[in-house]
Order: C-alpha cells, then sequence, then structure tokens
C-alpha cells in the first residue's frame, strides 16, 4: 500500500539553528500537511498546501516556519531558527482531493529535539 | 473554536471484551470525523471516517458511530485482542475541509 515516507526519523539540532524536514507525499495526491505533536498533548494542525501554495495555515506557523515542494515529489517544512519550544514529533500527510470521504494519510513523523 | 475531548483518557481491558471509546466535540458544524490509531513512535493510522452525512461506519470488529446534533463519537471495538493496545484519536474536519481538529486521545491497553 503507498505510504508517504518522512526523513529524517530523528532530528537533533542547536537552538538558532535551521532545520528543514522532509515529506514524500503518496504520489497521486494533491492536498499535502504538517501536523506536530508536542510530547503528551493534542496533534495540532500547521499548515495545508494545495497547488504550491499555502492554502491555510494556524497561529503556530509564524515567519520562522516556511513549506516548499521543490519538485513533483518532496515536500519540506522549514524552520528557520529553531527554539527549545518547536521540539515536538511533525508529521506530514496528504490526501488525493478534499472530500468528506477522504481520508488523510500520515507519514511516520520526525521526532525534532531541540537543545 | 472546535475543541475535541476523549474520555477516558486511559483505559484497561482483559483480552476479549468487547470496549467503547468515546469523543465529543463542540461545534457541529463538522464536514466529517476520523477515527486514528496511534502506536509508540509512529505515525497516525486512520481507521475509520465517517462522513456528516452519516450515522456509522464499520470496519471488521471496528464500528464506529456518529451524532452530529449532540457533537459525539463512538468507537465500539468488539473483541479486543492484545494487539489492540495503542492511542485511539478522534478527529473532526471543520466546514472548509481543509484541515483535522484533534482530540486528547485513549490510550488503550489490553491485557491476556
Amino acid at each position: 500500500e503507498p505510504e508517504v515516507t518522512q526523513t529524517p526519523s530523528h532530528q537533533v539540532t542547536q537552538m538558532g539553528q535551521e532545520v528543514i524536514l522532509r515529506c514524500v507525499p503518496i504520489s497521486n495526491h494533491l492536498y499535502f500537511y504538517w501536523y506536530r505533536q508536542i510530547l503528551g498533548q493534542k496533534v495540532e494542525f500547521l499548515v495545508s498546501f494545495y497547488n504550491n501554495e499555502i492554502s491555510e495555515k494556524s497561529e503556530i506557523f509564524d515567519d520562522q516556519f516556511s513549506v516548499e515542494r521543490p519538485d513533483g515529489s518532496n515536500f519540506t517544512l522549514k524552520i528557520r531558527s529553531t527554539k527549545l519550544e518547536d521540539s515536538a514529533m511533525y508529521f506530514c500527510a496528504s490526501t488525493t482531493e478534499r472530500r468528506a470521504y477522504e481520508k488523510l494519510f500520515f507519514g511516520s513523523g520526525t521526532q525534532l529535539s531541540v537543545l | 473554536k472546535q475543541e475535541v475531548t476523549q474520555i477516558p483518557a486511559a483505559l484497561s481491558v482483559p483480552e476479549g471484551e468487547n470496549l467503547v471509546l468515546n469523543c465529543s466535540f463542540t461545534d457541529s458544524a463538522i464536514y466529517n470525523l476520523q477515527w486514528f490509531r496511534q502506536d509508540p513512535g509512529k505515525g497516525l493510522t486512520s481507521l475509520l471516517l465517517i462522513q456528516s452525512s452519516q450515522r456509522e461506519q464499520t470496519s471488521g470488529r471496528l464500528n464506529a458511530s456518529l451524532d452530529k446534533s449532540s457533537g459525539r463519537s463512538t468507537l465500539y471495538i468488539a473483541a479486543s485482542q492484545p494487539g489492540d493496545s495503542a492511542t485511539y484519536l478522534c478527529a473532526v474536519t471543520g466546514g472548509t475541509a481543509s484541515k483535522l481538529t484533534f482530540g486528547t486521545g485513549t490510550r488503550l491497553q489490553v491485557t491476556l
């Protein structure tokens, strides 16, 4: 079964450094998302992306965050200057169409630790 | 602002028992509701999706119901097995169908 692939599975970085989290969505999917889950807390929406632009973003997704689909397969989340509170599991997700019957498929996540 | 709550937060049952997980949401104007399974350190696996116009969905031993007007959903697991041990998350999609709002999850342990 096709799956969403995320790399790396774990990323450790120093506060203030830039990180790029990578995702390869399922090939025929058109809508892409990033979510995050801080340890012990709910999964939170960050951003949705369609047709090479952001369609919606949360208040968490400030100027330090950016997303890009640099080619036909990858979808990246960049954090420009990481903070301690950015430590979380980051999930990429994708779906074919934004219809009521379409499931969202999630990757296995990237655990980001900011020291 | 949509809020999703799940009860109980944790549940431990012996193998073979039937069980019910509960989810409630504050804004009934939802597009759909999904139940996910999350294993430790792993991603989220979609188990069932109920469209706002539907009342229930079934997959194998799992049955999910939706009462949109009262803002509630239940996930029924029949004949539980140790392999069902995981965290179960409920999530709703709002009117724009753009994002999911997740609940706090129910951590299930099925013992031998």
